[in-house]
This record gives C-alpha cells, structure tokens and sequence, in this order.
C-alpha cells in the first residue's frame, strides 16, 4: 500500500526566502508524482506534473524533481511571495491499481 | 472546458437525513475519483471508476457510502443515513482518457455539515 508522507505539516518563512518542500512515498513502483496546490475553503490547482519519463519539471518559479529509488520528491521555491502562503500537496500515482494518494500537505506561510 | 463541477457547493443536513453529492467530469476524461478531505485524515480515496466502471472502492467506509456513474458525463456519491462524522469536504477529480501519465482535475468540493 501506498504511503506518501510530507514532513512538517506547517513552515513560515519571510519573504524572498527560497525553499524546499519534501514529499516521501513508500512504494518505488510509482508511476508519477503531482504538486497540487489548495488555498483556504478551496479546490486543488495542479502546479506540476513529473511524468513517469522525467524527473524533474519546472514551471515559473517552481522546480519539483522526483527520486522513485530514494522514494522522495522536492518542490523547491524560488524568491517566495505572500502569493504563495497556501498548502501543498504531493500525489503518487501507482499505475498498478491507477491510485493516487496523497499526502496530508504542508502548510505554507511566506511573511512579508 | 468549465473543468470538473461538482454540486452542491455546500450542504448542511441533519443526522440521517440522505445526501446525494454530484459530479461531472471534463468532458473526455474516463477515470473519476471521489476523495474526503479532513483536518485528521486529509485526502483520502473513496472509490474510482474507469469508463464508468467501478474499479477500487476498497476506501467508502461504511455501507452507508454508495457511488453511481451511470454516464461518462456523470457520477453520483450517496450517504443514507448521514451521521455528524461525514461532515467534511468532498472532492471529485477526473483524468484524461488513457491518461495514466497525465494531470488529474479537481473540482472545487461539496462541503458537507452534518448536525
């Protein structure tokens, strides 16, 4: 079973700061991994996508790699804003049984 | 495309009472999911289903929790009777066809009071 584990729960940080975010699964047969990100009383907004093929994927200021050997993805922050205070998720995707788990997310503050 | 949609946006019900919760996917996407997100548990699998199929619902817990996709169009998670331990937000998110290495869409949840 599928366990994705995203340690702390909670980070604040001033802004311009830049950061890593971690994210840990257990099963190494995962196909991909997905960054998602939830504002308060919101959806989920997909920030990136590490395909199976890949293993790291950029998007403006975002980088996010994933090591299946080691069980580990990073999402790393560029120059952080007050825009970015929001919680990220991390999602495995085990192709086996087409599940996608998620961690529980880590709660990000940026001060200004 | 207007992405997943789900209804109702909010739903306050009294213990008991039956709460329908409803879901269309993007239009072409042929996987669903329906998930629960709590404070203590976070996002957790309910069911899926692939061409309108139910493939894993090993996640509803309880026999009280029922999912229709009676189209590619649309799905359905029922709760009969409610008690106050379902309040929580649910999500429901679709993936292209053949979409094993593609983004999943997320709707912006059904946040369920039960009192």
């Amino acid at each position: 079973k599928q366990e994705v584990t995203q340690i702390p729960a909670a980070l604040s940080v001033p802004e311009g700061e830049n950061l890593v975010l971690n994210c840990s699964f257990t099963d190494s047969a995962i196909y991909n991994l997905q960054w998602f990100r939830q504002d308060p009383g919101k959806g989920l907004t997909s920030l990136l996508l590490i395909q199976s093929s890949q293993r790291e994927q950029t998007s403006g200021r975002l980088n996010a790699s994933l090591d299946k050997s080691s069980g580990r993805s990073t999402l790393y922050i560029a120059a952080s804003q007050p825009g970015d205070s929001a919680t990220y998720l991390c999602a495995g995707f085990t192709g086996a049984n087409s599940k996608l788990t998620f961690g529980k997310g880590i709660t990000l503050s940026v001060r200004p | 495309d207007a992405g997943v949609i789900q209804s109702p946006r909010h739903e306050v019900t009294e213990m008991g009472q039956e709460v329908t919760l409803r879901c269309k996917p993007i239009s072409g996407h042929n996987s669903l999911f329906w998930y629960r997100q709590t404070m203590m548990r976070g996002l957790e699998l309910l069911i899926y289903f692939n061409n309108n199929v139910p493939i894993d619902d090993s996640g509803m817990p309880e026999d009280r929790f029922s999912a229709k996709m009676p189209n590619a169009s649309f799905s359905t998670l029922k709760i009969q009777p409610s008690e106050p331990r379902d309040s929580a937000v649910y999500f429901c998110a679709s993936i292209p066809l053949g979409g094993r290495d593609t983004e999943a869409f997320f709707g912006q949840g059904t946040r369920l009071t039960v009192v």
